[in-house]
């Protein structure tokens, strides 16, 4: 999997709007671009994952630079219960169907701190 | 929602003791894996599975073994536990792709963990 680079930390106050930044410069086009967080003491959860359109669902935004070498995650309010470490991880599209064992390769990922 | 159990969530043992850590899926996903995670550290995958009776090591060497003889159930055992297997043990899960839907199969569903102190 190609290698993600983000901050190791950030702080929000609830109910604002938090904007996770990564960089994925060495991106290939068959990469998917998947975001998981860990609350704490719980395994991770997937969060939203996108290719080249900006993607939304009920738990986050994904918006994908048109070069695709960075993304970045908005919480849209954050809430207490945001606050856990996410994980940018990008993942061959290939991987899925073809001979890998679809493998997550998680990094440091961002700790995010919400204040009341 | 995603219907991955793990058991048990907490586990203290004595050194030497052979023990096994339960994971259990209700979604009929052929892939199943095993991950190991220190405090405060990166996820590492130890074992995978493609299907019943298919094991295969991860990334980080492990001392522990694992078998998939019923697609729903994953178990990990430690057959000696010494205190350098202490960590946090997190089992997931994901469906094989529909080969005619591109970029399906790619999300992982995981357990809560347990989380292993040896003694």
């Amino acid at each position: 999997d190609a290698k993600t680079t983000q901050p190791n930390s950030m702080e929000s106050n609830e109910e604002e709007p938090v904007h996770l930044p990564c960089n994925h410069s060495t991106i290939s086009g068959t990469d998917y671009i998947h975001w998981y967080r860990q609350l704490p003491s719980q395994g991770p959860e997937y969060v939203i994952h996108g290719l080249t359109s900006n993607v939304n669902n009920r738990m986050a935004s994904l918006a994908i630079a048109e070069d695709r070498k960075s993304s970045t995650l908005i919480l849209h309010r954050a809430t207490l219960r945001d606050a856990a470490v996410y994980y940018c991880i990008l993942r061959d599209v290939r991987d899925a169907g073809g001979t890998s064992y679809g493998k997550l390769t998680f990094g440091q990922g961002t700790i995010l701190t919400v204040h009341p | 929602e995603a219907d991955i159990y793990q058991t048990p969530r907490y586990l203290v043992i004595g050194t030497g003791k052979k023990i096994t850590l339960e994971c259990s899926q209700t979604m009929g996903h052929d892939k199943m894996y095993w991950y190991q995670q220190d405090p405060g550290m990166e996820l590492h995958l130890i074992h995978y599975s493609y299907g019943v009776n298919s094991t295969e090591k991860g990334d980080l060497s492990s001392e522990s073994t694992v078998s998939r003889i019923r697609t729903e159930h994953f178990p990990l055992t430690l057959e000696s536990a010494r205190p350098s297997h202490t960590s946090q043990y997190l089992c997931a899960s994901s469906e094989s792709p529909d080969p005619t839907v591109i970029g399906t199969g790619n999300i992982q569903y995981f357990g809560a963990g347990t989380r292993l102190s040896v003694l």
